[in-house]
């Protein structure tokens, strides 16, 4: 069965960067993209970018370019996504999920920037 | 980027309504949507995807309908686990732009 399987909760400095990773399994992960959605404490979904398998294209929300980048490693058919200079709004728990549409969903790293 | 705005922003319904959300695209998304029903401290479930086709698994009460710029998700008899927040999505062009979402509680 198709799963994504992320990595755990992280706690950071603001400034500071952080990766999380998204491991995929039960299918082809060279046939599908990888889509990175985050969500602030009680708010709503906000789309944070998303790749093609190969790494070929990527995407990313305008308010994070520059911030964001999203990779894959189809050897070990893992997604990753880093945020830099990360600051208190950044506190959120972020999503991958296969796309598109996004039809299967990671179970969310939540990241929680604080001093 | 495309703007979503959804409505309304909540709902009070009871069991067995019918109960319809919308989602208005501030440009041309063609069919490019997609609906999502989220539950508290779970990742949101696709319900709905290409405007109008049903995800594999997802109850039939569920549909979707609209193409352009305006589009509705209807749930044709409201069943107890329904009670959620529901989000449109448009992947028409990037960035991807998600609804503010429709919280549906309980009447």
């Amino acid at each position: 069965q198709v799963q994504l399987v992320q990595s755990g909760a992280e706690v950071k400095r603001p400034g500071a960067s952080v990766k999380v990773s998204c491991k995929a399994s039960g299918y082809t992960f060279t046939t599908y993209g990888i889509t990175w959605v985050r969500q602030a404490p009680g708010q709503g979904l906000e789309w944070v970018g998303r790749i093609t398998p190969h790494s070929v294209n990527t995407n990313s929300a305008q308010k994070l370019q520059g911030r964001v980048t999203l990779t894959t490693d189809t050897s070990t058919s893992t997604a990753y996504m880093e945020l830099r200079s990360l600051r208190s709004d950044d506190t959120a728990v972020y999503y991958c999920a296969r796309s598109s549409p996004l039809d299967y969903w990671g179970q969310g790293t939540l990241v929680t920037v604080s001093s | 980027a495309i703007q979503m705005t959804q409505s309304p922003s909540s709902l009070s319904a009871s069991v067995g309504d019918r109960v319809t959300i919308t989602c208005r695209a501030s440009q041309y998304i063609r069919n490019d949507l997609a609906w999502y029903q989220q539950k508290p401290g779970k990742a949101p479930k696709l319900l709905i995807y290409a405007a109008s086709s049903l995800q594999s698994g997802v109850p039939s009460r569920f549909s979707g309908s609209g193409s352009g710029t305006d589009f509705t998700l209807t749930i044709s008899s409201l069943q107890p686990e329904d009670f959620a927040t529901y989000y449109c999505l448009q992947d028409y062009n990037y960035p991807s732009t998600f609804g503010q979402g429709t919280k549906l509680e309980i009447k």
